[in-house]
């Protein structure tokens, strides 16, 4: 079965607003959580991590939260802007495998 | 220099023939991986290599080879393509591997066969 879930396909916000997007995993060993940002026809592009041992990171826009008991973890963008606009791409995994498992991910549009 | 590449961008290729594409870092990076994409699919990790050790995942450990003659390179060979195998291929590298290391993905090869 898919390790990590993203549940909505595409999201729409306006602009200023704030983009919440979701992430849910199987594996309540996992202890690393990413976020990554892909334009069309480019590679993921490292956005935010965090670790099993806090709650919450924020970087300027980007907050990341971490429910472990519910297995679940969110990107919050607060200020919306049209730039962005793109694919964005959950990941998990456990801290001394090599390997991350992926969402599907979720098409953010931000309308100005 | 912080950028992965990968040769071709773009491969088209006959259903039965070989298929060999390329990937290189000059990161001097432990691990090099590679994952398959396909449209409304997440990225799937096929194999990666922690330094000379390859590593398959076990459901296409028949479908793919690799190779990685020195630290820089590392190839992904299909010895003969199916059409089930149309999709974008990434390559990453990650400084030495494990899930905290962040890994630096390469713009994809698009392969089509037909």
């Amino acid at each position: 079965g898919q390790q990590v879930k993203q549940s909505s396909p595409s999201l729409t916000v306006q602009e200023g607003g704030i983009s919440i997007l979701n992430c849910d995993y199987e594996n309540d060993m996992f202890d690393y959580f990413a976020w990554y940002k892909k334009y069309p026809d480019n590679s993921p592009t490292l956005l935010i991590s965090v670790r099993s041992n806090v709650d919450k990171r924020e970087d300027g826009r980007l907050t990341v939260f971490l429910n472990k008991s519910g297995k679940h973890f969110s990107l919050h963008i607060t200020a919306s802007q049209p730039e962005d606009t793109a694919v964005y791409l959950c990941a998990a995994g456990n801290t001394g495998y090599q390997n991350f498992y992926f969402g599907k991910g979720t098409s953010l549009t931000v309308i100005p | 220099d912080t950028t992965v590449k990968q040769n071709p961008r773009y491969k088209l290729a006959r259903v039965g023939k070989p298929v060999n594409l390329i990937c290189s870092q000059t990161m001097n990076h432990d691990t090099m991986y590679w994952y398959q994409k396909k449209p409304n699919q997440a990225p799937k990790l096929l194999l990666f290599y922690y330094d000379k050790i390859l590593n398959r995942e076990a459901d296409t450990f028949e479908k793919f080879q690799s190779s990685r003659p020195n630290n820089s390179f590392c190839s992904l060979y299909i010895g003969s393509a199916g059409l089930e195998y149309s999709a974008m291929y990434l390559c990453a590298s990650s400084r030495r591997g494990g899930a905290r290391d962040t890994q630096y993905f390469g713009p994809g090869t698009r392969l089509l066969v037909l």
